[in-house]
């Protein structure tokens, strides 16, 4: 069974750091593109960022470019992110999703999310 | 403001059909397909539609999808309660080069 679990989130004061990990299992990691999705209190669901199976291209949404860098590491089946200079608008469920093939788009596989809090 | 237009809200008393709509532009829905989720608060989003009209393994039959355009719709024919919960779609923006969500339609089963 395809599984996804993040880990690394918590509480940070405004400006802080913080890096999210999601390990997956039961599929060949390296195949398939992987995105960071968030929901803030309150609001929708947000794409965040995006990496290729190879980790070659990168994608962000504009509120988070050049504050956040998604990365993986294929030989132990994990993703990240790393988010620095942290703002309270940040504070959401982060989840992580695998992207369809072809269509970079998130598709079936979702981890359960874990809640980053960035307070003032 | 999101990228994808939904309405907020939508409802419909049990054994009904609803719709939701969800409107994009050339370089989103009008170049990519587009994938629905329903969502309930502290729960992982559920993969209800892909490629436009594709249902994976275990969806109803009740629930559609369709893309005209720029356009898409959800359709979830004889209405349950437990169908109530949010509604995303969703799909890749090639000027943004990345993807985009709808604002969300909460479903309410009257």
């Amino acid at each position: 069974e395809v599984l996804l679990l993040e880990s690394g989130g918590g509480s940070v004061q405004a400006g802080g750091s913080l890096r999210l990990s999601c390990v997956a299992s039961d599929f060949t990691f390296s195949a398939f593109g992987l995105s960071w999705v968030r929901q803030a209190p309150g609001n929708g669901l947000q794409w965040v960022s995006y990496i290729s199976g190879s980790g070659a291209t990168t994608s962000y949404t504009n509120s988070v470019r050049g504050r956040f860098t998604i990365s993986r590491d294929n030989s132990k089946s994990t993703l990240y992110l790393q988010m620095n200079s942290l703002r309270v608008d940040d504070t959401a469920i982060y989840y992580c999703a695998r992207v369809d093939r072809l269509t970079s788009t998130t598709g079936l596989y979702w981890g359960q999310g874990i809640l980053v809090t960035v307070s003032s | 403001q999101s990228v994808l237009t939904q309405p907020p809200s939508a409802s419909g008393t049990p054994g009904q059909r609803v719709t939701i709509s969800c409107s994009g532009t050339s370089s989103n829905i009008g170049s990519n397909y587009i994938y629905w989720y329903q969502h309930l608060p502290g729960t992982a989003p559920k993969l209800l539609m892909y490629k436009n009209d594709q249902r994976p393994s275990g969806v109803p039959d009740r629930f559609s999808g369709s893309k005209s355009g720029t356009s898409a719709s959800l359709d979830i024919s004889g209405l349950r309660s437990e169908d109530e919960a949010d509604y995303y779609c969703t799909t890749w923006d090639d000027s943004l080069s990345g993807q985009v969500f709808g604002g969300g339609t909460k479903l309410t089963v009257l």
